[in-house]
């Protein structure tokens, strides 16, 4: 099994819908939750952090489900600067070092 | 806002040539990382760099990859002989702490290799 699996999509949806992924992971010790966005041929960029009590950044909020070991991110009124790959990432701690997992990416495509 | 700054942009190699890709972390961040995206594939980790020295490195760093920091700016990734298979994007990023809850990676934009 993968450690961050993600369904890669593509989800196309109407302008103004409301979507949202999720991410299984399989490490029980992975401790920190991401959610980055990445545009075709550009970096990374963070979108937001998840946090255990969910936390909500405008129209994007982020929930974290420890006993079933996912993460979801939900984006309301969608708008077509959303389409781009949402990346999962998860980062485990062992012995003060850390290791990185992505997600291979759910590509979101916004349609007029 | 500052950023992680990468050079060059693009660079192209014959098969067991030796490359070193450049970067330049945030200026106040601690913690250094090199990834790498083949096209169409996922973002995978490579290695980390914390205090003059690797903290973590995966599988795909083997010993024809090495880091260094030559000096308090620069942050390099040397592939001693590459190969067809190294044709990616390589990623830097730098984090003020280890990367938890409340600290992130910053990514610089990526360096395309390809490799003939």
């Amino acid at each position: 099994r993968k450690e961050v699996e993600q369904d890669p999509g593509p989800f196309n949806v109407p302008e103004g819908a409301t979507v949202a992924f999720n991410c299984t992971y399989s490490n029980s010790a992975s401790q920190s939750f991401f959610w980055y966005r990445q545009d075709c041929r550009k970096e990374p960029k963070l979108l937001m952090s998840v946090y255990s009590s969910g936390n909500e950044d405008g129209r994007f909020t982020a929930q974290l489900n420890r006993a079933s070991q996912y993460i979801s991110l939900l984006i309301r009124d969608s708008k077509l600067s959303d389409s781009a790959t949402y990346l999962c990432v998860v980062i485990r701690y062992s012995g003060g070092y850390q290791k990185v997992t992505f997600g291979t990416g759910t590509k979101l495509q916004v349609i007029p | 806002e500052p950023e992680v700054t990468q050079t060059p942009s693009h660079q192209v190699t014959q098969m067991g040539q030796e490359v070193i890709l450049r970067c330049v972390p945030i200026s106040n961040h601690l913690y250094f990382y090199w990834y790498r995206q083949i096209l169409g594939q996922k973002v995978e980790f490579l290695v980390s760099f914390y205090n003059n020295e690797i903290s973590e490195k995966s599988e795909i760093f083997d010993d024809q990859f090495s880091v260094e920091r030559p000096d308090g700016s620069n942050f390099t990734l040397k592939i001693r002989s590459t190969k067809l298979e190294d044709s990616a994007m390589y990623f830097c990023a730098s984090s003020g702490k280890l990367a938890g809850v409340r600290e992130t990676q910053y990514f610089g934009p990526g360096t395309r290799l390809l490799v003939l």
